[in-house]
């Protein structure tokens, strides 16, 4: 109940491609849901989050997708560039479960020029 | 916006040692933070949750005599690895949750030798 399970491990994609990662959870108690970026040897880094009273959310290139009823939400990175080439991590958690974080295993993703 | 120090960003050590990794929030009082462990192209794990003035909550599996977390003011928590092992090396990241959000630090690479 308390996994966040992510897909695909990898990814790769042409220079403004649009790079689709996807979540699954199973605690209907989350209520936020992060994604996060993260460069080697650095902390992750807030790039958009949701809560489930909402379909869609976007910010600049990056738009999170949440379907409730299936228990599932996807980042898609619109106009990709080499940059956006990072580790990706979704997080969800439940203030009621003391807010902590639970985080999906991780996308690795490859922006070609 | 929120902004968390993490100290140091490397460290060495001898075996039997102990290191202490210092987390400050620079701008916000943290009163929850929390303390991950990472390895290489791994997910974060939640080793411990500390709250200011009380004693940290371990996750399961999480040697507390070994990482001992300190959460003695708003803006500071240290964890201090032990008697530090060769498999203690890892890389290390303190988050703090403001409003809702969490905030994370660049994290602290050990190497233990």
């Amino acid at each position: 109940q308390q996994q966040v399970k992510q897909s695909p491990q990898s990814l790769i994609v042409q220079k403004g491609g649009i790079p689709i990662i996807n979540c699954a959870y199973e605690n209907t108690a989350f209520d936020y849901f992060p994604w996060y970026q993260q460069f080697p040897g650095k902390g992750p880094a807030l790039l958009i989050a949701i809560r489930p009273d909402v379909s869609e959310k976007k910010e600049g290139r990056f738009t999170i997708s949440f379907n409730k009823s299936a228990k599932q939400f996807s980042l898609h990175i619109m106009d990709s560039q080499p940059g956006d080439s990072a580790t990706y991590f979704c997080a969800a958690t439940s203030y009621n479960q003391g807010g902590k974080l639970i985080f999906g295993q991780g996308t690795e993703l490859s922006v070609k020029p | 916006g929120a902004v968390v120090s993490q100290h140091p960003s490397r460290v060495i050590c001898k075996s039997g040692t102990s290191v202490k990794i210092e987390c400050r929030s620079l701008d916000f009082q943290a009163t929850t933070m929390f303390w991950y462990r990472q390895f290489p192209k791994k997910s974060l794990m939640l080793m411990a949750t500390s709250n200011e003035g009380s004693k940290a909550t371990y996750e399961q599996g999480v040697e507390k005599d070994k990482f001992l977390i300190n959460h003695a003011s708003l803006t500071l928590s240290t964890l201090t690895v032990t008697s530090a092992h060769p498999e203690d090396s890892s890389f290390y990241i303190c988050s703090a949750r403001r409003g809702g959000g969490y905030t994370f630090g660049s994290g602290t690479r050990l190497t233990v030798v």
